[in-house]
């Protein structure tokens, strides 16, 4: 299977617990995304990098989270202190960034997160 | 800042009939527009894109999306629906490449799609 892997696929953790994800994108993708949907809602924005390069955080990406993605290719999130509100399907995304056109991105399957 | 609607919650079809599950959006500058699908417990799967060009666009599993700038719009369709085209949709924009903006998709909030047998 060469698209986009995460892992684990479910985390259920206790209030207050750290917690870290893990996205492969697909290979030879040069830009990662990371999304968070809750449920009966779209897709939200967290992070996306270029390369090792992070080049946006949303505002949704409070101080607890943070996102590396260090030589470029697999990337992780962390959620430090995890809270009740953080209970949510983080989404990975990865595309490939060519010239002039926006190349689509392409989904994992989503970690669902329970904080118990 | 840019946004998406996606008005109907729910779309419900009869296998065989044509479907349309509309889009609108909003953004400041000239937009990237796509459509994905989900299924239960799964990431979402890209059907079809707007970039440039001819204003309606042909994707998988033969839906087709039309884009109309005056009514800042990109409806899905399909002429023939079948019962596993049942799932959730999604459309979201993006600012073409050269715009400044973020690069991340904006998504809608989701349409159910319930085709019946």
């Amino acid at each position: 299977d060469t698209g986009v892997s995460q892992n684990p696929r479910h985390k259920i953790t206790k209030r207050g617990q750290n917690v870290t994800f893990r996205c492969d994108p697909i290979s030879e993708h040069n830009r990662l995304y990371w999304y968070r949907q809750t449920l009966g809602q779209g897709p939200e924005f967290l992070t996306y990098f270029q390369n090792e390069a992070q080049l946006e955080k949303s505002r949704l990406l409070s101080d607890r989270f943070s996102a590396e993605r260090p030589k470029g290719s697999f990337s992780t999130l962390e959620i430090q202190r995890t809270e009740q509100g953080d209970s949510a399907m983080y989404l990975c995304a990865s595309s490939l960034s060519r010239g002039h056109s926006n190349q689509p991105q392409h989904f994992g399957d989503g970690t669902r997160l329970s904080i118990l | 800042a840019q946004s998406v609607a996606q008005p109907e919650d729910q779309v419900n079809v009869a296998e065989g009939n044509p479907l349309t599950v509309k889009c609108t959006y909003s953004v400041s500058g000239n937009p990237y527009l796509f459509w994905y699908v989900q299924y239960p417990n799964r990431g979402l799967q890209f059907l079809l894109k707007y970039i440039t060009g001819d204003n309606l666009v042909k994707g998988s599993y033969g839906f087709e999306a039309e884009f109309n700038k005056s009514q800042t719009s990109f409806h899905l369709k399909k002429p023939s629906a079948l019962v596993s085209d049942s799932a959730l949709y999604f459309c979201a924009v993006t600012l073409a490449r050269g715009d400044t903006g973020r690069r991340a998709l904006t998504f809608g909030s989701g349409t159910r799609l319930q085709v019946q047998p």
